[in-house]
C-alpha cells in the first residue's frame, strides 16, 4: 500500500541517543497509530491520535513521544533510547478508528546498542 | 480495558488440513472482531472481520465465527496451502472506539 510511508525502514542507534520514526499517509485518515512488535507481545499500541492535534496514549507509552501537527504524519519520538526498545514498529491509519481496518505501514526496524 | 486472549501460539498442519485459531475478549462490549495475517517480514493485512450483528462471515477458504455469550470468536481456514503460511492476529473493539486490541499472534505453518 502505497498509501502509508515509514521511515527509516532499519534503524541503528546507542542507548540513551534521540531518535524520530516517521509515518505519512496520503488518504487523509483521521486516526493514526503506532505499534510495537516484539516476539510473544503481539501488536502493542503505543500512542494513537483520532485527529490533528489530539494524541492519546495506548498500552505501552512510556518512553515515546508523538504529535501530529498535520493530518498526513505522525512521527514518533523516542527521546533517550534503551535496548528494550528493540523492536518493529508498525505505523497504521484508519479512516473510522478501532472497528474499521486498518492499514499499516511496511514498519522500521529499530535496533538499539 | 479489554484483552484479547489467543491460542495456539504455534499451529502445524498438514497441505490441504484445516487450522483453527481461537480468541477470546473480556469486554462483553466489544462488537468487531477482525483478523489480520503478516506474512514474513511483511506488514500485517485485514483477511476478514465480524460485527456482533452476525454469527459466522466466510470468504473462500476461510470463515470467522463467533460466540458473544462466550466471548470468543475463532478463525477457520479450510483446504490449507503453502501461502497460508503466516502469523494470524485477532483482535477486539467498539463500534465508536479510537483504538483495537491485538491478540498475541499465531504462527501458523503449512507442511507439504
Amino acid at each position: 500500500d502505497a498509501g502509508i510511508t515509514q521511515s527509516p525502514r532499519y534503524k541503528i542507534t546507542e542507548t540513551g541517543r534521540q531518535v524520530t520514526l516517521m509515518c505519512h499517509q496520503t488518504w487523509s485518515h483521521s486516526y493514526m497509530f503506532w505499534y510495537r512488535q516484539d516476539l510473544g507481545h503481539g501488536l502493542r499500541l503505543i500512542y494513537y491520535s483520532a485527529a490533528a492535534d489530539i494524541t492519546d496514549k495506548g498500552e505501552v507509552p512510556d518512553g515515546y513521544v508523538v504529535s501530529r501537527s498535520k493530518t498526513e504524519n505522525f512521527p514518533l519520538t523516542l527521546e533517550s533510547a534503551t535496548r528494550s526498545q528493540t523492536s518493529v514498529y508498525f505505523c497504521a491509519s484508519s479512516d473510522r478508528g478501532g472497528a474499521n481496518e486498518q492499514f499499516f505501514g511496511p514498519g522500521t526496524r529499530l535496533t538499539v546498542l | 480495558g479489554e484483552n484479547v486472549e489467543q491460542h495456539p501460539s504455534t499451529l502445524s498442519v498438514q497441505e490441504g488440513d484445516s487450522a483453527v485459531i481461537k480468541c477470546t475478549y473480556s469486554d462483553s462490549a466489544s462488537n468487531y472482531f477482525p483478523w489480520y495475517k503478516q506474512e514474513l517480514g511483511k506488514r500485517p493485512q485485514l483477511i476478514i472481520d465480524i460485527r456482533s450483528n452476525v454469527g459466522e462471515k466466510k470468504d473462500q477458504r476461510i470463515a470467522v465465527t463467533l460466540n458473544k455469550t462466550a466471548k470468543h470468536f475463532s478463525l477457520h481456514i479450510t483446504e490449507t496451502q503453502p501461502e497460508d503460511s503466516a502469523v494470524y492476529f485477532c483482535a477486539a473493539s467498539l463500534e465508536g472506539a479510537s483504538k483495537i486490541i491485538f491478540g498475541s499472534g499465531t504462527r501458523l505453518s503449512i507442511r507439504p
